[in-house]
């Protein structure tokens, strides 16, 4: 079955840093990757999605980079707000189905 | 920007006690998903629904559970004799296409089972 999971379950940094949250997949047929960030008692937001055939992509503030050789993935986040303090989760998705599995989670805390 | 909408945000049901969690998915989306999360731990995949039938189900989604999609908006998460292991927040999700286009979670119903 798959297996999502992530190296660090709680990140602290500082306002103005950058962020980086790793996750590791081990299903290599895995071909859409999304990381989503959860707010306390809310659903989970998207944030940035990649396919395989990518390597990086970025979005505003946001760099997703994907690893395939080693099944990695990461998100970065830049100039880290207050607002950006939540839980984020990477999910894979491997078809033909189109549900996701997701990771256990990391909370990020920004550090004013 | 579009929204998927759960209703209620949360309930509270007795054990054995039959519960109907509603979604109103995206108006051109397709595909219709049920996920949930207990407390503290990662979001699970419980059901996937397209063309008013299952297409995937978890280890998770037993006998207890059911989906409908009744009229032309609504997608519901029927469970039959909740247990207190049920409670959890269940996430509605639907997604345009296959290629999982615009895939969007609704803000959750938090069920607790007393």
């Amino acid at each position: 079955g798959e297996s999502v999971g992530l190296h660090l379950p709680t990140l602290s940094v500082q306002e103005g840093d950058n962020s980086i949250i790793n996750c590791a997949y081990s299903n290599s047929a895995s071909d859409y990757f999304i990381w989503y960030k959860q707010e306390s008692g809310k659903g989970p937001q998207f944030i940035i999605d990649i396919r395989s055939n990518m390597d990086k992509r970025q979005g505003q503030r946001v760099t997703v980079l994907l690893n395939k050789t080693v099944k990695h993935l990461s998100l970065q986040i830049a100039a880290t707000q207050p607002g950006d303090s939540a839980v984020y989760f990477c999910a894979e998705n491997t078809p033909p189905g189109n549900q996701f599995y997701f990771g256990t989670g990391t909370s990020l805390t920004v550090i004013p | 920007e579009p929204e998927v909408t759960q209703t209620p945000s949360h309930q509270v049901t007795q054990m054995g006690q039959e519960v109907i969690l509603r979604c109103v998915p995206i108006s051109n989306h397709l595909y219709f998903y049920w996920y949930r999360q207990i407390l503290g731990q990662k979001v699970e995949f419980l059901v996937s629904f397209y063309n008013n039938e299952i297409s995937e189900k978890s280890e998770i989604f037993d006998d207890q559970f059911s989906v409908e999609r009744p009229d032309g908006s609504n997608f519901t998460l029927k469970i039959r004799s909740t247990k207190l292991e049920d409670s959890a927040m269940y996430f509605c999700a639907s997604s345009e296409t296959t290629d999982r286009v615009g895939y969007t979670f609704g803000s959750g119903t938090r069920l607790t089972v007393v």
